[in-house]
């Protein structure tokens, strides 16, 4: 079955300290990679996308994601946690059937 | 404003009451999906449109329907909903233009938080 793993429920860094969100997929073919944030009471807001080409994808608000095809990764990262960085983020693929799949989300939590 | 709107956006209901949540985006975006949110499972996608009356499964359809009749509209209709129904609900859209910069991000609804009771 298609999937998307996030193994971490929550993740804890200390502002100004670099973060890391994990993310791994077990999709078919050459899938598209997301990630997504949420926000409180709020639908989830596009970061980066990895499509084809440089393994190292920059996104919105300074994260990046690095995508290794050999461990099937596509983990999140920033240089520098900002406390408004706390928020929920998902891992998503898109398959070529148009079908995507969301990971179950990590909680990061930036402490001042 | 490109955007992706979803009513209602809270609505508790009772066992067997027919009930549509209505999605609209203003993007001209071919497909449209939606997704229940639950605490542990993330998001699982309902069902999803590649185009106007084009539709089809995703992981959980059981227990709903959708019709998509225009473009720009992919309600969700729970015809007969059950206590298991009780979730966050989300509409998304996207370009299937997939050379595009911006393809195929998709754009989120606020939400609907459905309590079925």
């Amino acid at each position: 079955a298609q999937s998307v793993a996030q193994p971490e429920d929550q993740v804890n860094v200390a502002e100004g300290n670099p973060l890391t969100v994990k993310c791994t997929y077990s999709v078919s073919g050459n899938p598209y990679l997301f990630w997504y944030v949420q926000y409180p009471n709020r639908g989830l807001q596009f970061l980066l996308k990895y499509i084809t080409g440089d393994n190292l994808v920059k996104g919105s608000y300074g994260f990046e994601a690095e995508f290794n095809k050999s461990q099937t990764s596509f983990h999140l990262k920033k240089p520098s946690a900002l406390v408004s960085d706390s928020a929920l983020y998902f891992c998503a693929a898109g398959d070529t059937g148009n079908q995507f799949y969301f990971g179950t989300g990590t909680s990061l939590t930036v402490i001042p | 404003e490109a955007q992706v709107t979803q009513n209602p956006r809270y609505l508790i209901t009772v066992t067997g009451k027919k009930l549509t949540v209505t999605c609209s985006q203003n993007m001209n975006h071919e497909y449209m999906s939606w997704y229940r949110q639950d605490p542990g499972l993330g998001l699982r996608q309902i069902y999803y449109s590649m185009n106007v009356e084009v539709t089809d499964k995703g992981d959980v359809p059981e227990g709903y329907k959708v019709s998509r009749k225009e473009k720009r509209n992919f309600p969700l209709i729970l015809e007969s909903p059950s206590p298991n129904q009780t979730s966050l609900y989300f509409c998304a859209s996207s370009s299937l233009d997939w050379t595009s910069s911006f393809g195929p991000q998709a754009f989120f609804g606020q939400g609907t938080r459905l309590t079925v009771v």
